[in-house]
């Protein structure tokens, strides 16, 4: 079975600092793992993906991940908050070796301070 | 431009009433998925399609039916039987084939939000 675990359901974080956000998943084999975004009645859009090539995944709109096995983490950075990127986040992860469902994170809302 | 489009955006529904929501997808992907999102609780997957004429039932499938005649469309039907319809629906697409760039990821819909009065 796997499952994914998002720390914080809401995070603030000031215009210009570093953004953090946290995901831990389990996995009996290894994963793909995605962090996406949604914006206010909107649908999901990939921010960027682990697919076991290199560790520091780097996503659209400045934000990065690095996947790290010896703590089954996937945190998503971002080195400097804009306004813009208020948002909600999911993290997910999948296997595509017999199994074609995506399992979601609770989401974490992202809100931007000036 | 290919994509997926969910339709109606807003949906408003009498109790006992079944009501049917939209999804065409122009990207050729064979995989479909209809998820349910409820504030605070992520995504739950209802039903899932791999292939024409054959779906499966997702975590919260109770309440809901679906259909897939042709590749590009998934309907979700919200029967009487869905106990707590008002949600926000989304409707996703993917390929199946492992050895593309894209292998594993969702493309959704804009959702629609169904509303029970």
């Amino acid at each position: 079975a796997q499952s994914v675990t998002q720390l914080g359901s809401h995070v603030s974080v000031s215009e210009g600092a570093l953004v953090l956000l946290r995901c831990n998943y389990s996995s009996s084999v290894p994963p793909y793992l995605f962090w996406y975004v949604q914006y206010p009645n909107q649908g999901l859009q990939l921010l960027l993906k682990y697919t076991s090539a290199a560790t520091l995944v780097k996503g659209i709109n400045g934000f990065e991940a690095e996947f790290k096995k010896s703590e089954t983490s996937f945190h998503l950075t971002k080195p400097s908050a804009h306004m813009s990127d208020s948002a909600e986040y999911f993290c997910s992860v999948r296997h595509l070796f017999g199994n074609e469902k995506l399992t979601f994170g609770t989401g974490t809302r992202l809100t931007i301070i000036p | 431009d290919g994509g997926i489009t969910q339709s109606p955006k807003y949906l408003f529904r009498k109790e006992g009433q079944n009501v049917t929501l939209s999804c065409e997808q122009n990207l050729n992907h064979d995989a479909m998925y209809w998820y349910r999102q409820d504030p605070g609780q992520g995504l739950r997957l209802i039903y899932y399609s791999q292939i024409v004429n054959d779906f499966q039932k997702g975590d919260i499938a109770e309440g809901y039916s679906v259909s897939r005649e042709k590749k590009e469309s998934f309907p979700l039907t919200v029967t009487s039987a869905q106990k707590n319809p008002t949600a926000f629906y989304l409707c996703a697409s993917s390929i199946t084939q492992l050895d593309r760039a894209d292998a594993g990821e969702l493309f959704f819909g804009e959702g629609s939000r169904l509303t029970v009065l």
